[in-house]
């Protein structure tokens, strides 16, 4: 069975920085790109950022750019998102999500397995 | 960045019924590239439909996708009681990815 638990959220004042965590079972996550997706209070589903299965791609929504780093580590089966900076429009539940392409280097850029999201609270 | 637009915020439906919801597009999604999630409150969002019109896997075929260029639709043929639930439409032809801001299926 596929999983993926994020862990890392927290309540942080205003410029502080958090990274969050993803560990992923029950497939080869060597193989899939990943992505974190936020959701605002009460808003809809915002796409953070995603990275290549070997790490040699990154990509970022501008409103994160050069303050939040999306980074993995294949042997431990985990994804990370390093957040600087962080400002109240930050505050969101931080989805870690598969892309639904499962077969090497190819990108669907859709997410078929969802983790069940963590909580990060910027307010002083 | 395309916009996407989803229409009723919310739809309050008996079970049994037929459910319509609609996404609209700023600009044209390439390739039938547009995906439906469902999400329950309190968990994360399930992959309904990707390509605008495939089901995913294990997804009942009471869940149909269909559209083109900027305007899309999911129908729920009967409704059924774990269906009422928010639901998002997501483009993935251009970058940045985007979601619409859900529709609201509840009960009447």
């Amino acid at each position: 069975e596929v999983q993926l638990v994020e862990s890392g959220g927290g309540l942080v004042q205003p410029g502080d920085f958090l990274r969050l965590s993803c560990a992923a079972s029950g497939f080869t996550f060597s193989i899939h790109w990943m992505t974190w997706v936020r959701q605002a209070p009460g808003k809809g589903l915002e796409w953070v950022a995603n990275i290549k299965h070997d790490g040699s791609e990154k990509y970022y929504v501008d409103s994160v750019k050069g303050r939040f780093t999306i980074s993995r580590d294949n042997a431990k089966k985990s994804l990370y998102l390093q957040m600087t900076s962080l400002g109240a429009d930050d505050t969101a539940v931080y989805y870690c999500a598969r892309d639904a392409c499962g077969t090497g280097d190819c990108r669907y850029n859709f997410f078929d397995h969802w983790g069940q999201g963590t909580q990060v609270t910027v307010s002083s | 960045e395309i916009v996407l637009t989803q229409s009723p915020g919310t739809l309050s439906l008996s079970p049994g019924e037929r459910a319509t919801l609609s996404c609209g597009a700023s600009q044209t999604v390439n390739n039938y590239y547009l995906a439906w999630y469902q999400q329950k409150p309190g968990q994360a969002p399930r992959l309904l439909i990707y390509g605008a019109s495939s089901r995913a896997t294990d997804i009942p075929d009471r869940f149909s996708g269909s559209g083109s260029g900027t305007e899309f639709s999911l129908t729920i043929s009967r409704l059924e009681a774990e269906d009422f639930a928010v639901y998002f439409c997501q483009q993935y032809g251009s970058s940045p990815w985007t979601f619409g801001q859900g529709t609201k299926v509840e009960i009447k």
